[in-house]
């Protein structure tokens, strides 16, 4: 079992739609939890910290349910710039700051 | 922008050879990271550095090493290239604290693609 699971998609989506990706770990001690954003041959941007309360970007929104081991992003209006892959990742080692990173969710906004 | 910069951005060479990738950072950060990236996979740690002198093994360091004489600079070096080698490979730093206050986040570089033949 992988560490960090996402669906893959794609996700194909009209303009303005709401669109929800999921993803669950299996580190129980995992202590920080983050979404990326990756456009194609680029490199990974950090979107948004998820912290254990919910947290709101704009149109973005991070859930994070420690008891189920589940993160959750929700892009309200979607844009077609929204267009990516998008990554859930986990942090394995606190001390040593390692990450843990999903295979991604390629998400396509259509006009 | 992090200020990291990676060199080169591509290569082409040949099963057996000696390649070694660089990484740059303008801003004394102690903590740096090599990734690689393939298809299926996501990112997958490679070797890291604490500090300068100071590395460890990420969960695919086989075949791999890395050297850290100074702050800014982590080098990762494919001693003897094989094809399975091939693959997208990225840089990242941690800063002491990250904007959003975590002590866990990381910046990337733009990445070298390198192809063993």
């Amino acid at each position: 079992r992988k560490e960090v699971e996402q669906d893959p998609g794609p996700f194909n989506v009209p303009e303005g739609a709401t669109v929800a990706f999921n993803c669950t770990y299996s580190n129980s001690a995992s202590q920080s939890f983050f979404w990326y954003r990756q456009d194609c041959r680029k490199e990974p941007k950090l979107l948004m910290s998820v912290y254990s309360s919910g947290n709101e970007d704009g149109r973005f929104t991070a859930q994070l349910n420690r008891a189920s081991q589940y993160i959750s992003l929700l892009i309200r209006d979607s844009k077609l710039s929204d267009s990516a892959t998008y990554l859930c990742v986990v942090n394995r080692d606190t001390g040593r700051r390692a990450l843990t990173f999903g295979s991604g969710t390629r998400l396509q906004v259509q006009p | 922008d992090a200020g990291i910069t990676q060199s080169p951005r591509h290569k082409v060479t040949e099963t057996g050879t000696p390649v070694t990738l660089r990484c740059h950072q303008t801003e004394n950060h102690r903590y740096m990271y090599w990734y690689r990236q393939d298809p299926g996979h996501g990112l997958r740690l490679i070797h890291y550095s604490y500090g300068v002198k100071d590395t460890d093994k990420g969960e695919v360091s086989d075949g791999y090493s890395v050297s850290r004489s100074k702050t800014e600079d982590f080098l990762l070096t494919l001693e003897s290239a094989t094809s399975s080698q091939t693959s997208v490979y990225f840089c990242a730093i941690s800063p002491s604290r990250g904007a959003s206050g975590s002590v866990n986040e990381q910046f990337f570089g733009p990445g070298t693609r390198l192809t063993v033949l």
